[in-house]
């Protein structure tokens, strides 16, 4: 089955550095990777997605990239600010609904 | 709209006891799925249904039953309820569409604690 795994599990940065998350997947049908914020105690929330036919997708800090060829994609956070502290949850799925699969998660930490 | 809500917030089981956690959106979306979020594990799906009367299986269906008799309810069943079902237990809903962009919306959790 697909196996989405996500680095780094936990990453601490200054307030103002940039932040990138990286996620593997090895389903080659998945066509669908929208990635997911989580503040303490509350429900995850779609913060941006892309599909397999883009590249890259923009959204003011946040942006994510997409390498169909090897299988990985990235969520990067310019001029990190503390409410960006969160855990960050990849995910990839297909065409059909029977496949949705999660990576384990970020962690991130922004320093003020 | 209220959007994702489900029932209870919290609850305590004891080993081999039954329970029902409640799903229900008013929104008009036809795929419904229920999540367990453990730690260090991301989210996993236990069971999905695509519209009313259609129900599958996710990736970790075992112990848990769903059914879905109408568009906007969708309770996830422990027959009988194991310590390793100790967990956070999130619904989600969205749009039945060939554009698989559509948001999938959350709701906002029942911590469930099997003793």
């Amino acid at each position: 089955g697909e196996n989405v795994e996500q680095h780094p599990s936990t990453l601490s940065v200054q307030e103002g550095d940039s932040a990138v998350i990286k996620c593997t997947y090895s389903d080659s049908a998945s066509n669908y990777f929208p990635w997911y914020k989580q503040e303490l105690g509350k429900r995850p929330q779609l913060i941006i997605d892309i599909r397999s036919n883009v590249g890259e997708k923009k959204d003011q800090r946040i942006a994510v990239t997409l390498n169909k060829t090897a299988k990985h994609f990235s969520l990067h956070i310019t001029e990190t600010q503390p409410e960006d502290s969160a855990v960050y949850f990849c995910a990839a799925t297909g065409y059909n609904f029977n496949k949705f699969y999660f990576g384990s998660g970020t962690k991130l930490n922004v320093k003020p | 709209n209220a959007g994702v809500t489900q029932t209870p917030k919290f609850h305590i089981l004891k080993t081999g006891q039954s329970m029902t956690l409640q799903c229900a959106q008013d929104m008009n979306h036809g795929y419904l799925s229920w999540y367990r979020q453990d730690p260090g594990m991301g989210l996993r799906r236990i069971h999905y249904s695509v519209a009313a009367g259609i129900t599958d299986k996710g990736e970790v269906p075992d112990g848990y039953n769903v059914s879905r008799s109408n568009t906007e309810d969708f309770p996830l069943r422990l027959e009988s309820a194991a310590p390793s079902q100790t967990s956070v237990y999130f619904c989600a809903s969205k749009l039945v569409t060939s554009d698989l962009t559509d948001t999938q919306y959350f709701g906002p959790g029942t911590r469930l604690t099997v003793l």
